[in-house]
């Protein structure tokens, strides 16, 4: 089957750093996928793994290790615009998205 | 680059009334559109594919002849809603993905979404 785990919620604090966890299982993997949602609008692409390591890209990294089926995605010197959810995502053999349900984080001053 | 444009991005329509949502990629070539629905906290939810020129591959469970998909060039594609009902009423987000070759093949781009009232 395909399952995509990511933790439903997380809390951080203005300025610190986040990391937001996924685990999948799906049939054929063409990469994963992180993105931005801020409620009420549409997601925002924010990295794309195919190969395993880290992509950094400002202040915004993501990792992946295929052996496992796990990815992350590193935020630092977090502000309250990152106030959103963080939606997980793999590409399957068919080039289709399959979507984790999202984790929503809230950042605190 | 990869900007995707939707209109409208509000609509509120009376119970039984069709209504016309176009996905437009301003800046690209899109080979594959994707049509999403999203309620409330909940996750995206994809409803269709569209490629170019052939029909629709839709999700089971579905409608296709009540979520009409057309997807008549490169760059436009639209998603009718026919007789809509009060639970119709979501978001509709579309997606597209770019043409072989060109360094964003596998990424989709998403359009701001249209919120759907259904009176």
């Amino acid at each position: 089957g395909q399952n995509i785990d990511q933790p439903t919620e997380m809390t951080a604090t203005e300025g610190a750093i986040v990391q937001i966890n996924c685990t999948y299982q799906t049939s054929g993997f063409n990469g994963l996928f992180w993105y931005q949602q801020h409620a009420g609008e549409a997601p925002t692409f924010l990295s794309y793994n195919v190969l395993d390591g880290l992509e950094e890209k400002g202040r915004f990294s993501s990792f992946l290790s295929r052996s496992k089926g796990y990815s992350y995605l590193l935020l630092k010197e977090l502000q309250m615009k990152d106030s959103a959810s963080y939606l997980c995502a793999t590409m399957d053999s068919n080039y289709q998205l399959i979507w984790g349900a999202g984790t929503k984080l809230i950042i605190k001053p | 680059g990869a900007v995707v444009s939707q209109h409208p991005s509000r609509v509120i329509c009376k119970s039984g009334t069709s209504v016309k949502i176009e996905c437009r990629s301003l800046d690209f070539q899109a080979t594959t559109m994707f049509w999403y629905r999203q309620f409330p906290k909940k996750s995206l939810m994809l409803m269709a594919t569209s490629n170019e020129g052939s029909k629709a591959t839709y999700e089971q469970g579905v409608e296709k002849d009540k979520f009409l998909i057309n997807h008549a060039s490169l760059t436009l594609s639209t998603l009718t809603v026919t007789s809509a009902h009060p639970e119709d009423s979501s978001f509709y987000i579309c997606s597209a993905r770019g043409l072989a070759g060109g360094p964003d093949l596998e990424t989709q781009y998403f359009g701001p979404g249209t919120r759907l009232l259904v009176l």
